[in-house]
């Protein structure tokens, strides 16, 4: 059974500071990974994506990705209220399978 | 917006009732996807459609049955559902190259939130 697994918080951060989101997958032969974020009562939205091992950053997102361990994470910098949200790791596994596994989410709490 | 429109946005329905649920995708996508998502609980996934035919069924009980006439349209067929299935019900589409890139992003349509008594 192919596994991605993320703590389910909720992960609290001061209005301005860095979240750190993690998420581990069980497949090491997995290509791509994608960030969302679902509001509450909302569709997931597209963060963003990577598949190349290192970081890559877009605005105040940053998706670090680190095969070896199987660990991929999300930092978001000076965040907002406007932040908080349930983020969703999903990866692609290697199998030939089209869809993608989801994690059960990290709800994040910006505190004013 | 992200070209995936879902209808109804909420459903009621009772143990005996017939409904189904709409997906239509306005991205040029060949695939299309149905979730579920219940509360505390990862998203679920249920069919996936390629080029029209059904490539993954993921144990789902046959009250769920799926029907996708062309690459652009996608429902979900309900009839005698139990409490149990009330969660909300997504629908996405991507772009399936066939290999692992980033095209094949998935996108969501905002989902049809159905309660069943």
């Amino acid at each position: 059974q192919k596994e991605v697994e993320q703590n389910s918080g909720p992960l609290s951060v001061p209005e301005g500071a860095i979240a750190s989101l993690n998420c581990t997958y069980s497949d090491r032969g997995s290509q791509s990974f994608f960030w969302y974020r679902q509001y509450s009562g909302k569709s997931p939205e597209l963060i963003m994506f990577i598949y190349s091992n290192g970081d890559k950053e877009d605005g105040r997102f940053t998706a670090q990705l680190n095969k070896a361990s199987q660990y991929v994470s999300l930092l978001i910098r000076d965040s907002q209220p406007s932040d908080s949200a349930t983020y969703l790791c999903a990866v692609k596994f290697d199998t030939g399978r089209r869809a993608l596994t989801f994690g059960s989410g990290t709800r994040l709490q910006v505190q004013p | 917006e992200t070209g995936v429109t879902q209808t109804p946005r909420h459903l009621v329905m009772g143990m005996t009732n017939k409904k189904s649920l709409k997906c239509e995708q306005h991205l040029g996508h060949n695939a299309m996807y149905w979730y579920k998502q219940s509360a505390k609980k990862p998203l679920e996934l249920m069919f996936v459609y390629n080029f029209k035919e059904q490539t993954e069924n993921n144990s789902v009980p046959s009250r769920f049955s799926p029907e996708c006439p062309n690459s652009s349209h996608l429902f979900l067929h309900l009839h005698t559902l139990q409490p149990e299935d009330s969660a909300l019900y997504l629908c996405a589409s991507s772009q399936d190259s066939g290999r692992q890139f980033p095209q094949e992003t998935q996108y969501f349509g905002p989902g049809t939130r159905l309660l069943v008594l």
